[in-house]
């Protein structure tokens, strides 16, 4: 079967630098995905891995191993703001129309603590 | 400024009511897609479409059918409402695919409660 997991929460404190890990099993991999979502909003696109290692984008980097099946987020110098659910979904085998077709986790809460 | 709105942000509904959630993409992309997204498990895909009058089952099909007459246009419909569709509903579009990321931009939800 298919099957993405993550922690259902964590807590941090502003400032601080927290690791939200996620860990596939996939039919195809064609990517994985790190999406925000703030409480009643959209999900906003955070970053994508194809290739193993660290992408960094200023306070936020992912990583990929694709032969373990894992990726994590990283998420530095900690502000309020970044309260929110973090999505990980990994891109699979295509399907109609040239898709390839996104699997999500359940997503981690993250609360963010002064 | 990529766009997905969806019509309607809060509905509440009677089991048994038919249900039309509407989403426009002002994008031009030929994907679509409707999630539902429910605590503890994520979004899982209901339907998407490729292009005009296309469309394909997702992994939860079940009690829901879908529209695509114009290419800007994909709606969601519930033909008879039942309470274990009360969920946050979500739009989505994208390019077909594309070696890269971001390609899939997601509308603000619908939130149906169906009593």
């Amino acid at each position: 079967g298919q099957n993405i997991d993550q922690p259902t929460e964590m807590t941090a404190t502003e400032g601080a630098i927290v690791q939200i890990n996620c860990t596939y099993q996939t039919s195809g991999f064609n990517g994985l995905f790190w999406y925000q979502q703030h409480a009643g909003e959209a999900p906003t696109f955070l970053s994508y891995n194809v290739l193993d290692g660290l992408e960094e984008k200023g306070r936020f980097s992912s990583f990929l191993s694709r032969s373990k099946g894992y990726s994590y987020l990283l998420l530095k110098e900690l502000q309020m703001k970044d309260s929110a659910s973090y999505l990980c979904a990994v891109r699979g085998d295509g399907i109609s129309g040239g898709y390839n077709k996104l699997i999500f986790g359940a997503g981690t809460r993250l609360a963010v603590h002064p | 400024d990529v766009k997905v709105t969806q019509s309607s942000r809060y509905l509440v509904k009677r089991t048994g009511e038919k249900v039309f959630l509407e989403c426009v993409q002002d994008m031009d992309h030929e994907n679509m897609f409707w999630y539902r997204q429910d605590p503890g498990l994520g979004l899982r895909l209901i339907y998407f479409s490729y292009d005009v009058k296309m469309k394909e089952k997702g992994d939860i099909p079940e009690g829901y059918s879908v529209s695509r007459e114009k290419k800007e246009r994909f709606s969601l419909i519930l033909e008879s409402a039942s309470t274990n569709q009360t969920s946050m509903y979500l739009c989505a579009s994208s390019l077909v695919f594309r070696q890269d990321g971001n390609t899939i931009y997601f509308g603000e939800g619908s939130w149906l409660t169906v009593v």
